[in-house]
């Protein structure tokens, strides 16, 4: 059974620290995506990945980076999380070559005070 | 600049009636389509999705979507709604020739009621 993992369900930091949101697929996938969505706004495309150490900014990359150091791994770091960065997280994760299915984790909804 | 249109934010409907969350997207272009669904606290799911031959997708629950090339559309339709329909449904696009992103609508939140 495929899946995606996110390293934590419920996420609660301050502002100005450093957060990092952690992702794992184990189905060999390519392409790993991070969105947020917020109500009423849907999901918007923060960072993708097509391969290891390859990423690309989707449409609203500003406050965010990300890391692939290894094919299953994607993370998300919010440099200096501010409060309108309270959210709730998606990762998901596609084969190469598609267009095919993006498989998604369970999210993290994070919140900074 | 592509996009997704979902013309319902919220849906509520009686349970055993049809129902029909629309969905409309922006390009001239080819497009592969597809219909995810939220459920509380969960990540999504794809339920259908169109990506070439007949243009009427089911899925296994009852849910179909047929694509309309010439209005641009890839409405989700189900003839008699369960409670556990209850959920939240996103329309998302990928065009032909472009990346392998998904460009996802703003989502339609469907309420069965009792």
């Amino acid at each position: 059974d495929v899946k995606v993992t996110q390293s934590s369900r419920y996420l609660v930091k301050r502002t100005g620290e450093k957060v990092f949101l952690e992702c794992v697929q184990d189905m060999d996938h390519e392409n790993m995506f991070w969105y947020r969505q917020d109500p009423g706004l849907g999901l918007r495309l923060i960072y993708f990945s097509y391969d290891v150490k390859m990423k690309e900014k989707g449409d609203i990359p500003e406050g965010y980076s990300v890391s692939r150091e290894k094919k299953e791994r994607f993370s998300l770091i919010l440099e200096s999380a501010s409060t309108n960065q309270t959210s709730m997280y998606l990762c998901a994760s596609s084969p190469s070559g598609g267009p095919y299915e993006q498989y998604f984790g369970p999210g993290t909804r994070l919140t900074v005070t | 600049a592509q996009s997704v249109t979902q013309l319902d934010s919220q849906v509520p409907v009686f349970e055993e009636a049809p129902v029909e969350l629309r969905c409309n997207y922006s390009s001239s272009v080819s497009v592969y389509l597809f219909w995810y669904v939220q459920y509380p606290n969960q990540g999504l799911q794809l339920l259908l999705k169109y990506l070439s031959g007949s243009t009427l997708v089911e899925s296994i629950n009852g849910f179909e979507a047929e694509f309309n090339k010439s209005q641009t559309s890839f409405h989700l339709r189900k003839p008699s709604v369960h409670i556990s329909d209850t959920a939240e449904y996103f329309c998302a696009v990928c065009y032909q020739g472009g990346s392998e992103k998904l460009v996802f609508g703003k989502g339609t939140k469907l309420t069965v009621n009792p």
